[in-house]
């Protein structure tokens, strides 16, 4: 059974600080999704890595992966307010003939405080 | 173009009602998922359907079933409500193999 970490569960810093959400998997998968969720909202994409060694950037965000280590880390680097959200991290998983399902971990409730 | 689109927004059911909830896909996706999110919760996997076959299923019991139809839309189905069904329902449509497009999700409440 594919398991998949995060950590930590619940992050709050202040504007300006660098810090790194940590996603871990417990079996191989050629593919990760970090996602953004705000309150009472749906899941807006935000990186997808599809294999090792992969690094993408977008503003103050930069995710990469590790598929040897199971290992992806979401970088925030001088945090601003508008990046509070829940951000999470799914790992493909396939089943049979074109079934793919996502896992999802558990989400990282990031709070950006002035 | 038109995203995901899911209805309805909001729901609220007794114990032991049924309901379906709708999804549309992006015009030319073919498979769609469904995920049930508890709040404070990641989504958790229910059911993905490509050309109109269950392809995969999560551990969910058999209250839940699910269809596709022939234009590529899906319903999601509960029978006998219990209050832990109440979720954000999402919906997320796909080409095979490729990214997921997140719809806006029902909101169920079972009371």
């Amino acid at each position: 059974e594919l398991k998949v970490e995060q950590n930590p569960l619940f992050l709050s810093m202040q504007e300006g600080k660098n810090y790194t959400i940590y996603c871990n998997y417990s079996t191989t998968s050629d593919r990760l999704y970090w996602y953004r969720q705000d309150p009472g909202k749906s899941l807006e994409s935000l990186f997808v890595l599809l294999s090792n060694g992969a690094v993408k950037q977008e503003g103050r965000l930069m995710a990469s992966l590790d598929t040897k280590a199971r290992l992806s880390t979401l970088h925030i680097t001088a945090a601003v307010h508008d990046l509070s959200a829940t951000y999470f991290c799914a790992v493909v998983l396939v089943q049979g003939n074109y079934g793919q399902n996502f896992v999802f971990g558990p989400g990282t409730r990031l709070s950006v405080l002035p | 173009d038109a995203g995901v689109t899911q209805s309805p927004t909001h729901l609220i059911k007794t114990r032991g009602q049924q309901v379906t909830l709708r999804c549309s896909p992006i015009s030319g996706h073919k498979s769609v998922s469904w995920y049930q999110q508890v709040l404070g919760q990641g989504p958790q996997f229910i059911f993905q359907y490509y050309e109109k076959e269950e392809r995969g299923r999560g551990n969910f019991p058999d209250r839940f079933s699910a269809r596709q139809f022939p234009n590529y839309s899906s319903e999601l189905n509960v029978n006998a409500l219990l209050l832990g069904d109440s979720a954000l329902y999402l919906c997320a449509s796909s080409l095979v193999g490729s990214d997921r497009y997140f719809g806006p999700g029902t909101r169920l409440t079972v009371t």
